[in-house]
């Protein structure tokens, strides 16, 4: 079963300053990773979607998917007060598993101004 | 553009009651719908799986008995969460995905809370 684990489970950045999250799953032949925030109980916004090795960027966020060793990484650049969330990492376990996630248990980010 | 709406978004009923919820996918065919429930304090926990002609598939620990799902049509779905109790307090999120797994969307939840 695949199982999905974040890294740390809590972060305090300063405003400005670059934030990095991990994320490490145990499936390698996941086919979808993707990274969601969370505020204070409320639904999931997607930050980035990365289906293959190497790098995505989206705006301010970018994620780096290393499958050989089961990592992929949120770097979030010039964080800001308003990012300050709960960041989850999803992972799909194959191709046209269509809704189907696995939820990584989240990081804690608080940027301080 | 596409977009998943829940509703109620927030309820609240008594110990031993049942309660409804309804997702709705506008924009797009929603050809696989997923529930997921945030505990308070834990993570997303997918209850089950519904994938258009295919039967609904629950994880473990999640049974139909307990979480009758219906996916009537590419644009909706309800789940209800039968004879709630306390340790069934938590966010209920609806998920709905197109067939080729590329685009995923997420509704608001509904926040359960239990008497």
């Amino acid at each position: 079963q695949q199982k999905v684990q974040q890294s740390p489970e809590s972060l305090t950045v300063s405003e400005g300053a670059m934030a990095s999250l991990n994320c490490t799953f145990s499936d390698g032949t996941s086919n979808n990773f993707r990274w969601y925030r969370q505020h204070s109980a409320k639904g999931l916004e997607v930050l980035v979607s990365i289906f293959s090795d190497g790098e995505k960027e989206e705006g301010r966020f970018t994620a780096h998917l290393n499958r050989a060793n089961l990592h992929v990484s949120l770097h979030i650049r010039e964080p800001q007060p308003s990012d300050s969330a709960v960041y989850l990492c999803a992972v799909s376990p194959y191709n046209n598993a269509g809704a189907k996630l696995t939820f990584g248990g989240g990081t804690r980010l608080t940027v301080r101004p | 553009g596409a977009l998943v709406y829940q509703y109620p978004r927030r309820t609240i009923c008594k110990s031993g009651t049942s309660m409804r919820m309804e997702c709705q996918a506008v924009g797009f065919q929603a050809t696989s719908v997923a529930w997921y429930r945030q505990s308070p304090q834990k993570t997303f926990e997918l209850i089950a799986l519904s994938t258009v002609n295919s039967a609904i598939k629950y994880e473990q620990n999640f049974t139909q008995e307990k979480f009758p799902i219906s996916h009537p049509n590419l644009s909706f779905s309800s789940m209800t969460v039968l004879n709630a109790y306390l340790e069934d307090r938590g966010l209920y999120l609806c998920g709905a995905g197109t067939g080729n797994n590329e685009r995923l969307f997420f509704g608001h939840g509904t926040k359960l809370s239990v008497l």
